[in-house]
C-alpha cells in the first residue's frame, strides 16, 4: 500500500480564499483523523471519523473549518474563508480502530 | 480534564550518551499508550503501543516502559539518526481510537 496520501503538499493562498485539503487513507482502515501542527500549539486533533461518520469534531477551531468523508477512500478538510492564522501543516492519518495510526506527509498551508 | 505532559521539552545528547524521555498523564481509564517519532518535514511515525503497567517494548536503541501514571522512552547509546521529536498519546476507554498527542520531546544527538 502507498500509505496515506495527502494533496497538495504545499498550498499558498490569499486571505479570504477557500482552501481544500485532500486525503486518501490506507485501504481497509476505518478511522480517519485530521490534525494541525504549529510550533506554538503542537499537533492538534481537529476531527476524527469512524466508518465515514464524524465522531468528534471538538477540535475544529471555527465554523470556517469543515471536513467530509463521502466514502471510505477519501476525505477533505475545507477552510472558508482562510486567514493568516490558519497557516500550519495539516496532517491526515488513518487506522484500524484502536490500532496505531499512520500519517500522511502533510500539507503545508500558507495564507498570506 | 485529561492531560498529557512530556518532559523534557528538548534534549541534546552526545552520540552514545543514554537518556530517558518522560510522558506523564492524568487520564481516567488508561487503555493503552502510543509512542511516535517525527522527523522534520514528515508525518509522525509509529514506534510502540503499550497496554499494561509493567509492559516493555524495544526497537533497536529504543525501549518504552509503562506505569500507571507515566511512560518512559529510553534511548540507549543514541546515534545522530535518532534525532527527532518523540510524541506520546495515551488512549482511554472513552477515547479509544482517538489519538491526542503530548507536545513532544525534541531530541538532538550530536556526533
Amino acid at each position: 500500500d502507498a500509505g496515506v496520501i495527502q494533496s497538495p503538499r504545499h498550498e499558498v493562498t490569499e486571505m479570504g480564499q477557500e482552501v481544500t485539503l485532500r486525503c486518501k487513507p490506507i485501504s481497509g482502515h476505518n478511522s480517519l483523523f485530521w490534525y494541525r501542527q504549529t510550533m506554538m500549539r503542537g499537533l492538534e486533533l481537529l476531527i476524527y471519523f469512524n466508518n465515514n461518520v464524524p465522531i468528534d469534531d471538538s477540535g475544529m477551531p471555527e465554523d470556517r473549518f469543515s471536513a467530509k468523508m463521502p466514502n471510505a477512500s477519501f476525505s477533505t478538510l475545507k477552510i472558508q474563508p482562510s486567514e493568516p492564522r490558519d497557516s500550519a501543516v495539516y496532517f491526515c492519518a488513518s487506522s484500524l480502530t484502536g490500532r496505531e495510526a499512520f500519517f500522511g506527509q502533510g500539507t503545508r498551508l500558507t495564507v498570506v | 480534564e485529561d492531560q498529557v505532559t512530556q518532559s523534557p521539552e528538548a534534549l541534546r545528547l552526545q552520540e552514545g550518551e543514554s537518556s530517558s524521555l518522560n510522558c506523564s498523564y492524568t487520564v481516567s481509564g488508561l487503555r493503552g499508550l502510543f509512542w511516535y517519532r517525527q522527523d522534520p518535514g514528515k508525518g509522525p511515525e509509529f514506534l510502540f503501543t503499550l497496554y499494561s503497567a509493567g509492559e516493555e517494548k524495544e526497537k533497536e536503541r529504543l525501549k518504552a516502559t509503562l506505569t500507571k501514571k507515566e511512560s518512559f522512552l529510553h534511548i540507549t547509546a543514541p546515534k545522530p539518526e535518532d534525532s527527532a521529536t518523540y510524541l506520546c498519546a495515551p488512549g482511554t476507554t472513552d477515547s479509544w481510537g482517538k489519538f491526542q498527542f503530548g507536545a513532544g520531546t525534541q531530541v538532538v544527538v550530536t556526533p
